[in-house]
């Protein structure tokens, strides 16, 4: 299958700094990524459709402003937290395919994100 | 409102039986059905997936059914083993699309 790489796996920062998290696809192009949202014992939530090229999708509830998404090339999107406050502590997994109709969506590692 | 669900949050099965996790949805515009193998501080890993013009697709020790009339999958796991145990997510998107809606997910415990 193919790969999807995200870094960091793990950050932990001051409240009001923002983190910004690196999904990259390496063995293929992805004109669209997802990034998802886990807190603990719940299932993983959508959050916004990253489009290469384009303003991202934000899913009802979440902020643009404050998380924001770029995808700038084939191989990369990233999600930056601005002005991180404790509850946005979580853990940010990202995914991609290999086109638009293809289902099978690709995972990264996931961020775990603590703001303290 | 909570389009896909896993009403089981763990399952705990012996090694060498079958383990079946069950899944439901409500939204009958989905169009395709995944589930995903989760361990702790990791990504999901793809498992197997089925379209919903069929009623069963198998991998290897993996099967899944899909009954569209009930609005129901499950995956079945034939001879469970202990590298099984994670947390096991059904998945749903519509037709075409890498946007996936995930259950609640199932903690699944082999026991040697």
């Amino acid at each position: 299958g193919a790969v999807v790489s995200q870094h960091p796996s793990r950050v932990i920062c001051k409240s009001g700094t923002s983190v910004k998290i690196e999904c990259r696809s390496l063995d293929f192009q992805a004109t669209t990524m997802f990034w998802y949202r886990q807190f603990p014992k719940q299932s993983l939530m959508l959050m916004a459709t990253s489009n290469e090229g384009s303003k991202a999708t934000y899913e009802q509830g979440v902020e643009k402003d404050k998380f924001l998404i770029n995808h700038a090339s084939l191989t990369l999107s990233t999600l930056t937290v601005a002005s991180a406050h404790p509850e946005d502590s979580s853990f940010y997994i990202c995914s991609a395919g290999y086109s638009a109709m293809n289902t099978e969506a690709f995972f990264g590692q996931g961020t775990r994100l603590t703001v303290v | 409102d909570q389009q896909v669900k896993q009403n089981s949050p763990s399952l705990s099965v012996q090694e060498g039986r079958i383990s079946i996790l069950n899944c439901d949805y409500t939204n009958s515009m989905f169009d395709y059905f995944l589930w995903y193998k989760k361990y702790p501080a990791e990504g999901p890993t793809f498992l197997i997936s089925i379209s919903s013009i069929k009623d069963k697709n198998e991998d290897g020790r993996f099967t899944v059914f899909l009954n569209k009339s009930a609005k129901h999958l499950s995956l079945h796991i034939v001879p469970s083993q202990p590298g099984d145990s994670a947390v096991y997510f059904c998945a749903a998107s519509g037709r075409g699309a890498q946007k996936l809606v995930f259950g609640q997910g199932t903690r699944l415990t082999i026991n040697p």
